[in-house]
């Protein structure tokens, strides 16, 4: 079963307007982080937002912001006011415990965002 | 502060031979990542190590693939030997890990891109 789901491959949004990037998971843990990435042309991967399990308020970070709906097992990103430099492919990942005391991170498969001018 | 730096950028070689990966953390942190990224698998942990132990090898795909961490700023991925199929980009990530802090976010390297001829 996917732990991460991220259902669009691929969106398109004009430069300037908000954009919002879906992703849900599924855990059994009470305890877990989730993260976002930007993955642009280049190859790095560059993180963007962190939202614990925890957390009561939702997590901003400049235009980005994460709309955590734990009830749902959701956690979407928000782009406000999108760039050209946005086009980029974003990756949701979760972060939760391991039974041997250590941690795992895993991925979902990316959303191509298109930022168009 | 530098950043994770990972060592060659790009990596071409014949099928048969080894192939050695190489990954300076950043200072200070504990935890240590290799992820493989492919089009059709998209982004895999292959290996965590923390505080230089390896704590999760269940990504590692087979023999073939080997991973050290003799000190806390270096550590390798090495394959041998080396097949077409294992042509990707390879990431490493470092991150310092708390387990009673679920946030340890993970910061990657620019990755190395392996082509196995």
């Amino acid at each position: 079963a996917q732990k991460i789901t991220q259902t669009q491959p691929g969106m398109f949004v004009q430069e300037k307007e908000a954009v919002t990037l879906d992703c849900t998971y599924d855990t059994s843990d009470q305890s877990y982080g989730l993260f976002w990435y930007k993955q642009p042309s280049s190859g790095e991967m560059i993180f963007l937002i962190y939202q614990g399990s925890y957390d009561e308020q939702n997590a901003t970070e400049g235009r980005y912001s994460l709309n955590f709906q734990k009830a749902r097992k959701s956690a979407n990103l928000v782009i406000s006011a999108s760039q050209l430099g946005d086009s980029a492919m974003y990756f949701c990942a979760m972060r939760e415990p391991l039974n041997t005391g250590g941690f795992k991170t895993i991925f979902g498969a990316g959303t191509r965002l298109f930022v168009k001018a | 502060d530098a950043g994770v730096i990972q060592s060659p950028r790009h990596e071409v070689t014949e099928m048969g031979q080894e192939v050695t990966l190489r990954c300076k953390p950043i200072s200070g942190h504990n935890s240590l990542f290799w992820y493989r990224q492919t089009m059709m698998r998209g982004l895999e942990l292959l290996i965590y190590f923390n505080n230089n132990v390896p704590i999760d090898d269940s990504g590692m795909p087979e023999d073939r693939f080997s991973a050290k961490m003799p000190n806390a700023s270096f550590s390798t991925l090495k394959i041998q030997p080396s097949e077409p199929r294992d042509s990707a980009v390879y990431f490493c990530a470092s991150s310092f890990s708390d387990r009673y802090l679920a946030k340890n976010i993970q910061y990657f390297g620019a990755g190395t891109r392996l082509s196995v001829l």
